[in-house]
This record gives C-alpha cells, sequence and structure tokens, in this order.
C-alpha cells in the first residue's frame, strides 16, 4: 500500500547549523510533497511544498529536493533559530488524485542557543 | 475569517460511551479528511471525503464514522468499537488533486 517513510525521528543541532531531513515514498505515481510544521499544541502548517515536475524549491531559508527516480525527497533547513524547534512532517500525495495526504513519521527537531 | 474549525478542543468519553467531534470549514474546499495523531506515528487517515454524501476509508477507519452531509461539515464519531480512542484528532481540508491541506486546531480525545 501507499507510505511515506521518514528519517531521522529526532534530531539536535546547534543554532546557526543546518538541518536535513529525508523522506522515502512508495507509490511511484506520487505527485505532490508538502513538509509541515507543527509547534506543540498547535496546527500542522504548510511550509513548503513541491509538485513532481520541478526538482528543487527554495523559500529563504528553507529548500527541498526531490528525486522522482529514487522515490525520495529531502527538508533543509539552514542557519537554524530556536524557533525552528518543532515536529516536522512531510508527505506525499498518491496518484488516486483524491487529495489526500499520507504523511510520514515527523521529526522532531531541536534546535540549541 | 476564513478557515477550518474544530470542537471541542478536549473533550472526555467514558468507556462505552460515542462522541462525536466536529469539523466545519468555510474556504469552499471539496475534499476533506479525519486523521489521527499518536506520539510517534505521524498523523494517520481514517476517513475523507471528497464530495457531499460520499466518503472514503482511510488506513485506521476501525471504530470510527462519518457523514458528509453538507460541503462544509465533516463530523467523526468515535464508537464504542474503537478499543484505544484516546489521542489527538486533526480534521484538515483542501482542493481536489494535489494541494495544500488547512488543518484545524485539533481535539484531544481522553477515555476516562
Amino acid at each position: 500500500g501507499e507510505n511515506v517513510e521518514q528519517h531521522p525521528s529526532t534530531l539536535s543541532v546547534q543554532e546557526g547549523d543546518s538541518a536535513v531531513i529525508k523522506c522515502t515514498y512508495s507509490d511511484s505515481a506520487s505527485n505532490y510533497f508538502p513538509w509541515y510544521k507543527q509547534e506543540l499544541g498547535k496546527r500542522p502548517q504548510l511550509i513548503i511544498d513541491i509538485r513532481s515536475n520541478v526538482g528543487e524549491k527554495k523559500d529563504q531559508r528553507i529548500a527541498v529536493t526531490l528525486n522522482k527516480t529514487a522515490k525520495h525527497f529531502s527538508l533543509h533547513i539552514t542557519e537554524t533559530q530556536p524557533e525552528d524547534s518543532a515536529v516536522y512532517f512531510c508527505a506525499a500525495s498518491p496518484s488516486s488524485n483524491t487529495g489526500k495526504l499520507i504523511f510520514g513519521q515527523g521529526t522532531t527537531l531541536q534546535v540549541k542557543p | 475569517d476564513g478557515g477550518i474549525t474544530q470542537s471541542p478542543k478536549y473533550l472526555f468519553r467514558k468507556e462505552g460511551q460515542n462522541v462525536t467531534l466536529s469539523c466545519e470549514q468555510n474556504l469552499n474546499h471539496d475534499a476533506m479528511y479525519w486523521y489521527r495523531q499518536d506520539p510517534g506515528q505521524g498523523l494517520r487517515l481514517i476517513y475523507y471525503s471528497q464530495i457531499v454524501n460520499d466518503f472514503q476509508k482511510g488506513d485506521i477507519a476501525e471504530g470510527y464514522s462519518v457523514s458528509r452531509e453538507k460541503k462544509e461539515s465533516f463530523p467523526l464519531t468515535v464508537t464504542s468499537a474503537q478499543k484505544n480512542p484516546t489521542a489527538f484528532y486533526l480534521c484538515a481540508s483542501s482542493q481536489m488533486g494535489g494541494s495544500e491541506a488547512f488543518f484545524g486546531q485539533g481535539t484531544r480525545l481522553t477515555v476516562v
């Protein structure tokens, strides 16, 4: 069935360092890959997304890369700040075009001042 | 003020009771979803609906039921058949065809 694997489950970095979170997906026809940030006790919010016709997308300190052949995509955060501390989820939209998202297990990012 | 609203924020259920979680959106989105969030397991899909009066089971539908009588509303009932209902429940909506999902603020359900 449809599956998304996310690693690592926890990540601790020093302020100013970069953080990388990786995800793999099973449905080769998936065409939409969003990343969500969830702060403690709050709702997940979209921070960046990428579609299957694009290999890389950047928005200020965050970027996402997509390798369709290998079926994996990654989130890159540069110059991390304490307010980047949160749980990050990757997701993939399967080919069935229902709009539903299959989520990874989440990565808890801690940025130490 | 456009958005997606869940209520209540906290809900307590006694063993053997059914409870209903509310989800309303005014974003004019066709699709709506219910996810369950447990620590370390990400968001797991319970049910989703693409149009009024139609819905499909997600990965963990057992012990849950939904209805979609109006485009704006997608309530979730947690039945007594759900053996481990304590969790954080998130409702979301989106346009069809792979696009951003907007989430409600969640309902934390606890069995007492």
